[in-house]
This record gives structure tokens, C-alpha cells and sequence, in this order.
């Protein structure tokens, strides 16, 4: 089955600086990898996804890219703010309607 | 549209008891999974359905079983609760179009203590 690697495991930024969150994936047949951002208490909720047929992907603040090649992809977070701090989980699907996870981030944002 | 819900929040069971989680989505959405959440483990599916009346096992899914009576209910048992299965459980939904996965809505999950 599809095997995904998540790094780092937490990652401390200053207010405004830049995160870069980094994921590794076995299953070449993998054709979308969303990202999720879990706050405390909370559901995971999806931020951003891409899909195996284009290589970045941006909405404001939040970007994703995709190395089909290297099987892997990152999440790129700029001019982060104190509610950006939250667990952020990568995920990989092979269209079998299953996703498979990563550990998660634990991202703190310091003001 | 309250999306996806859970039903209990939290729970205290003692060993051997047992108990349904319960969860509801009004997206009608054909695809519906549990799965549990342990600290550095992030998620890891225990059991989903791909329609009414159908179930599979994903990758954790001893002590636990599931049903799909009704489309927008999905339903995870636990027979005989132990300590192991203290957890957050999280229950999500998602369709598909034209082959494609679409994106899985969470609930807000249940966490579950057992003593």
C-alpha cells in the first residue's frame, strides 16, 4: 500500500516568515495529494490540493508543488500569521477513494 | 448544510464494555470512512463504504466493525472496548466524479477513553 513520509514533525516561524512542509510518497500510481490543517479540538479541514496533471498550485498565502518524478510534494505557507499555527497533514490517493496520511506538522507561528 | 456530524463528542468506556459512534452527513455523498487519530500516528483508516449497504476494511480494523443501513449514516462498533482503542476517532464523506476523488469532509470527532 501507499506509504507517506511527513518532515519535519514540528516547525517553530516568526510571524511573517515563510513554512515549507515536505512529503514523500511509495505509490507511483498516486494521483492526488490534498493538504489538511487540523486545529486543536477540531476536524481536519483541506486548504489546498493538487492533482498529478500540473506541478504547483497556489490560492493566496498557500502553495502546493508536485515532483511526480522524485514522488514528492510540499506545502509552502508565506507571510504566515499567528492563526496559521495548527497540525497540517499531507495525504496521497491512487483513486481507490482511500487516502493515505502523513504524521502531520505541528506548525507554531511566534509573534 | 451541517456537513459532517459525530455522535458523542467525548466517551468513557471501561474494558469489555462496548458502543456505537455514530456518524451523519447531509452532503449525500457515496463514500463514507472512519478512522482514529494517535499522537504521531496521524490518521489511519479503520474501516469505509463506497455506497449504501457495503463496507471494507481499511488499514487497523481489528476490535472494531461498521455498518451502512441508511446512505448518509455510518456506523463503527467497538464489541469489547480495551485500552488500546483510546483514541480520537474521526469520521469523514466524499464523492466521486467522473472516476476522480474528490475531497473528504471531516467531522469534528469523538474522543474516546478506555479504562
Amino acid at each position: 500500500g501507499e506509504n507517506v513520509e511527513q518532515h519535519p514533525s514540528t516547525l517553530s516561524v516568526q510571524e511573517g516568515d515563510s513554512a515549507v512542509i515536505k512529503c514523500t510518497y511509495s505509490d507511483s500510481a498516486s494521483n492526488y495529494f490534498p493538504w489538511y490543517k487540523q486545529e486543536l479540538g477540531k476536524g481536519p479541514q483541506l486548504i489546498i490540493d493538487i492533482r498529478s496533471n500540473v506541478g504547483e498550485k497556489k490560492d493566496q498565502r498557500i502553495a502546493v508543488t508536485l515532483n511526480k518524478t522524485a514522488k514528492h510534494f510540499s506545502l509552502h505557507i508565506t507571510e504566515t500569521q499567528p492563526e496559521d499555527s495548527a497540525v497540517y497533514f499531507c495525504a496521497a490517493s491512487s483513486n481507490d477513494y482511500k487516502l493515505s496520511f502523513g504524521a502531520g506538522t505541528t506548525v507554531t507561528v511566534r509573534a | 448544510n451541517a456537513g459532517v456530524t459525530q455522535t458523542p463528542k467525548f466517551q468513557v468506556l471501561k474494558t469489555g464494555q462496548s458502543m456505537t459512534l455514530l456518524c451523519a452527513q447531509d452532503m449525500n455523498h457515496e463514500y463514507m470512512y472512519w478512522y482514529r487519530q494517535d499522537p504521531g500516528m496521524g490518521l489511519r483508516l479503520i474501516h469505509y463504504s463506497v455506497g449504501e449497504g457495503t463496507t471494507a476494511k481499511g488499514e487497523v480494523p481489528d476490535g472494531y466493525n461498521v455498518s451502512r443501513l441508511k446512505k448518509q449514516n455510518f456506523l463503527l462498533g467497538l464489541e469489547s472496548a480495551a485500552p488500546s482503542q483510546t483514541s480520537v476517532y474521526f469520521c469523514a464523506s466524499s464523492d466521486i466524479a467522473g472516476g476522480r476523488v474528490e475531497t473528504q469532509y471531516f467531522g469534528p470527532g469523538t474522543r474516546l477513553l478506555v479504562l
